[in-house]
């Protein structure tokens, strides 16, 4: 079953904060988040494992509550550079094929 | 590392030919992933190999799908009799193998489209 991501798009300012929410049907072992600009490959931003954990690099974060089977992107004061496609994988364990969600496009104006 | 490359970028065929993708993974990666994009979608699984075992193919995978992994270096990916249906962004990711939760990264991509 595929992921489900919210909002399906969002617009910002420089400077403003988002987040882009993913939410499974089923139990996960992780969630992966990668951006993904026109034409481009999807580029790894973080993974988040089975424990609840949090993390974070730079401005941007992300949480992983296993129970509620829900990962959330946190973007604090977006570049211009943060603009694409955001995409949650979700993976199950084992070898880790990962089912992704449709994407939170995400559009930053100077 | 230099990534994960893919070759060609782009294709155009006609209904009915034949295609074949290469995708080489990060060297020292055992894992190799095949996904398929289409406008507006994320990447869907296609297949997966350990190494030089393909160990899982999707149902998306028809019977005209078929990719090899023959040293568990590179892989490549083929069509056969390709139909318009068949027009995709086809993505290769890879990982290093050693966990549950190890890292995909992937590569540029061959975007195919079917005449």
């Amino acid at each position: 079953q595929q992921p489900v991501q919210s909002p399906q798009a969002v617009i910002l300012r420089e400077g403003e904060d988002a987040v882009i929410n993913c939410s499974s049907s089923k139990a996960l072992y992780s969630v992966h988040w990668y951006r993904q600009k026109h034409g481009e490959a999807p580029v790894f931003l973080m993974i988040l494992l089975k424990g609840g954990e949090q993390k974070g690099h730079d401005k941007i974060s992300a949480s992983f509550n296993e129970k509620k089977q829900q990962s959330s992107l946190y973007l604090t004061a977006s570049q211009l550079s943060y603009s694409g496609t955001y995409f949650c994988g979700t993976g199950s364990g084992g070898y880790n094929k990962l089912i992704f969600g449709a994407g939170t496009r995400l559009a930053v104006h100077p | 590392d230099t990534g994960v490359s893919q070759d060609p970028r782009h294709k155009i065929t006609k209904r009915g030919q034949n295609v074949t993708f290469r995708c080489d993974p990060i060297s020292e990666h055992n894992r190799l992933y095949w996904y398929r994009q289409t406008l507006g979608q994320g990447p869907e699984f296609l297949t997966y190999f350990q190494n030089e075992a393909q160990l899982e193919k999707s149902r998306l995978l028809s019977d005209r799908f078929s990719a090899e992994r023959p040293k568990g270096s590179f892989s490549t990916l083929e069509i056969q009799r390709t139909e318009q249906g068949d027009s995709a962004m086809y993505l290769c990711a890879s990982s290093h193998g050693t966990s549950a939760g190890d890292t995909q990264y992937f590569g540029p991509g061959t975007r195919l489209t079917v005449l």
